[in-house]
């Protein structure tokens, strides 16, 4: 039980262009989703908190109009990177936290490869 | 002090070898710890939880120090499999968030 899905699994595109990326929970309802970014070598950053029917929460740096979030039902959110440039590249990667029975636990997607040219 | 701080190794051990890795905190109100394991361009993967008695799920042993704020995750009889990043998380403050460490790699070879 516990499984997150994201798709794409990878994406390239142009510069400019815009590009969304979806994490579902599959088995369970997800009362709360993060999404994260990481790049090479680095620590998994938090970008933002999304709980269903409300606004996300960003983390200080994150731009909330370049990041839109979504988190319209329990089982999905959305993230949607706007006019994306080369500096976006960057591994994203949703999780879901929810009525699995491990407190604070947090189950992960698979991730979303962005590579912007 | 950042707010979660690892040795980043890599630890390079043989097959059958006990090995072990700390982590500090910085938030002393954190309530939840865990360690994660991430295989090369994957996602983070739930290893186990850390309670303050400690715990221990088959080679794989999880101290919490609460009065140092140091995690330890031992691993004994190292296999090629356990070859990975290990990532340290504590959630925040506000216990809304998990906060990650850089994570430590380990390299079994044979």
């Amino acid at each position: 039980g516990a499984v997150v899905s994201q798709h794409p699994s990878w994406v390239i595109c142009k510069s400019g262009t815009s590009v969304k990326i979806e994490c579902r929970s599959l088995d369970f309802q997800a009362t709360t989703m993060f999404w994260y970014r990481q790049f090479p070598k680095q620590s998994l950053m938090l970008m933002a908190t999304s709980n269903e029917g409300s606004k996300a929460t960003y983390e200080q740096g994150v731009e909330k109009d370049k990041f839109l979030i979504n988190h319209a039902s329990l089982t999905l959110s959305t993230l949607t990177v706007t006019s994306a440039h080369p500096e976006d590249s960057s591994f994203y990667i949703c999780s879901a936290e929810g009525e699995t029975g491990e407190r604070d636990t947090q189950y992960f997607g698979p991730g979303t490869r962005l590579t912007v040219l | 002090r950042k707010e979660v701080e690892q040795d980043p190794g890599p630890f390079n051990v043989p097959e059958g070898a006990t090995v072990a890795f700390n982590c500090t905190y910085s938030n002393s109100a954190s309530q939840s710890f865990f360690w994660y394991r991430q295989d090369c361009r994957k996602e983070p993967k739930l290893l186990m939880s850390v309670y303050s008695s400690g715990n221990e799920d088959g080679r794989f042993t999880a101290q919490l120090n609460r009065a140092s704020q140091y995690i330890s995750l031992l691993i004994r009889d190292s296999k090629l499999s356990d070859s990975a990043t290990y990532l340290c998380v504590v959630n925040n403050q506000a216990g809304t968030a998990l906060i990650f460490g850089k994570g430590t790699t380990l390299s079994v070879s044979s």
